[in-house]
């Protein structure tokens, strides 16, 4: 069964990077079956899209982010990684990995647990 | 881009109720839309993909239907673990989300 999980700092300064890992078991990473992906959720609000990325290294990203944001795959360590840079209090939220299925019709299953990141002096 | 506009953003029901949720797409997205549900401090669980098929281990009480721009997801006989929040998703954006709640 596959399980995605996320690693990284909870506490992020303003102005600085956030940095992400997922960490994929139960099956490969290098698949053109799926993609992979990062959402976040801001806390008591929806969820927000963040980008994606293909085995081979494809990325595709949330228009209103994609000065800032930074998705790498490491296939060798079946593991993709996120970095957001100059970080406000507005990019405080809970950050989920998901598998994204490469179909037209694009779903996110499985996700991962989620992980807090609180941007904050 | 594609805007997802879901109705209502919540709602309150009894248990037993037959649940109706819409999401609207701001142009024609055929039958590419997936729904979720999500419980307080949990990741979302995908439901429903393609706008009408039924995840795998997905109770049957749950529904989808709808292509192009109208999309509805049902829950019959609701049950007192279906109290959460329910999603819409067409690629990368994701509708506002309904919460739905016990009366």
């Amino acid at each position: 069964q596959l399980q995605l999980q996320e690693s990284g700092p909870g506490l992020v300064k303003p102005s600085e990077t956030l940095s992400l890992t997922c960490t994929v078991s139960g099956g490969s990473i290098s698949t053109t079956t799926y993609n992979w992906g990062w959402i976040r959720q801001p806390p008591g609000k929806g969820l927000e899209w963040i980008g994606t990325i293909s085995y081979s290294g494809s990325t595709y990203y949330h228009p209103s982010l994609k000065s800032r944001v930074t998705i790498s795959i490491d296939t060798s360590k079946n593991q993709f990684s996120l970095r957001v840079s100059s970080v406000t209090a507005a990019d405080t939220a809970v950050y989920y990995c998901a598998r994204l299925t490469a179909m037209l019709t694009r779903w996110f299953d499985p996700w991962g647990q989620g992980t807090l990141v609180t941007v904050s002096s | 881009d594609i805007q997802m506009t879901q109705s209502p953003s919540s709602l309150s029901a009894f248990v037993g109720d037959r649940v109706t949720i819409t999401c609207r797409a701001s142009q024609s997205i055929s039958t590419y839309l997936n729904w979720y549900q999500q419980k307080p401090g949990k990741a979302p669980k995908l439901l429903i993909y393609g706008a009408s098929s039924l995840q795998s281990g997905v109770p049957s009480r749950f529904s989808g239907s709808g292509s192009g721009t109208d999309f509805t997801l049902t829950i019959t006989n609701l049950q007192p673990e279906d109290f959460a929040t329910y999603y819409c998703q067409r690629e990368g954006t994701f509708g506002q989300g309904t919460k739905v709640a016990i009366k």
